[in-house]
């Protein structure tokens, strides 16, 4: 079943707010992966985190691997109604086999 | 570059008819994966195969069966489909040189009445 467990479900969010998502896990994850996926097509990646502690920036995106190793945040800066999507959260169970978060669902309101 | 590509993206079927979901990569990866995505589940893992000639079981293999008929194409059959099937299935691809990058097709959404 799920490993990670990403906050919030759901989200609306006024056009130029910044907010933040975020997953848990109770297991160490090596890599950590953030995937946006819009209406009817795959997820795409955004960032991937390779070491805790690491900040990355994707654009007005940004992830952090936390430093247990255990979770991990997304911020979306100045937000616009094309973020609107599925993210979710995914990590590494072992070389082969992904996990993947639940996913937070945003709606931008224009 | 396509990238991963799978077929059908619609199927409607009834309780117990069988079909194969196709998948093909052209990226030259050696790993392949099927997911199902189901509302407030997230993606759950429902086979891979890591290289060409393996497979092994994800988290939720029940009522599945794939082939890694070559390479590039990964397939994955329903014998006898049920209800509980009903789901968005996505097909992908991971390849040593892009890191742990997964790479996801566009989806097929099954229907079983």
């Amino acid at each position: 079943g799920q490993q990670l467990n990403q906050s919030p479900q759901s989200m609306f969010i006024q056009e130029g707010e910044d907010v933040s998502m975020n997953c848990t896990s109770s297991s160490i994850f090596n890599t950590w992966l953030w995937y946006k996926q819009e209406p009817g097509e795959g997820p795409v990646l955004l960032i991937a985190l390779y070491k805790a502690g690491e900040l990355t920036s994707n654009g007005r995106l940004t992830a952090q691997f936390g430093i247990t190793r255990k979770d991990s945040f997304l911020n979306i800066s100045a937000s616009i109604p094309s973020d609107v999507g599925i993210y979710f959260c995914a990590g590494h169970i072992n070389d082969y086999k992904l996990s993947f978060g639940a996913g937070t669902t945003v709606t931008v309101r224009a | 570059n396509a990238g991963v590509t799978q077929t059908p993206k619609f199927q409607v079927l009834k309780t117990g008819q069988s079909m194969t979901l196709q998948c093909a990569q052209d990226m030259n990866h050696n790993s392949m994966y099927w997911y199902r995505q189901d509302p407030g589940m997230g993606l759950r893992l429902i086979y891979y195969s890591a290289s060409e000639g393996t497979t092994d079981k994800g988290e939720v293999p029940n009522g599945y069966n794939v082939s890694r008929l070559n390479k590039r194409e990964f397939s994955l059959r329903l014998e006898s489909a049920a209800p509980s099937q009903t789901s968005v299935y996505f097909c992908a691809s991971k390849g040593a040189e892009a890191g742990e990058k997964l790479f996801f097709g566009s989806g097929t959404q099954l229907s079983v009445l």
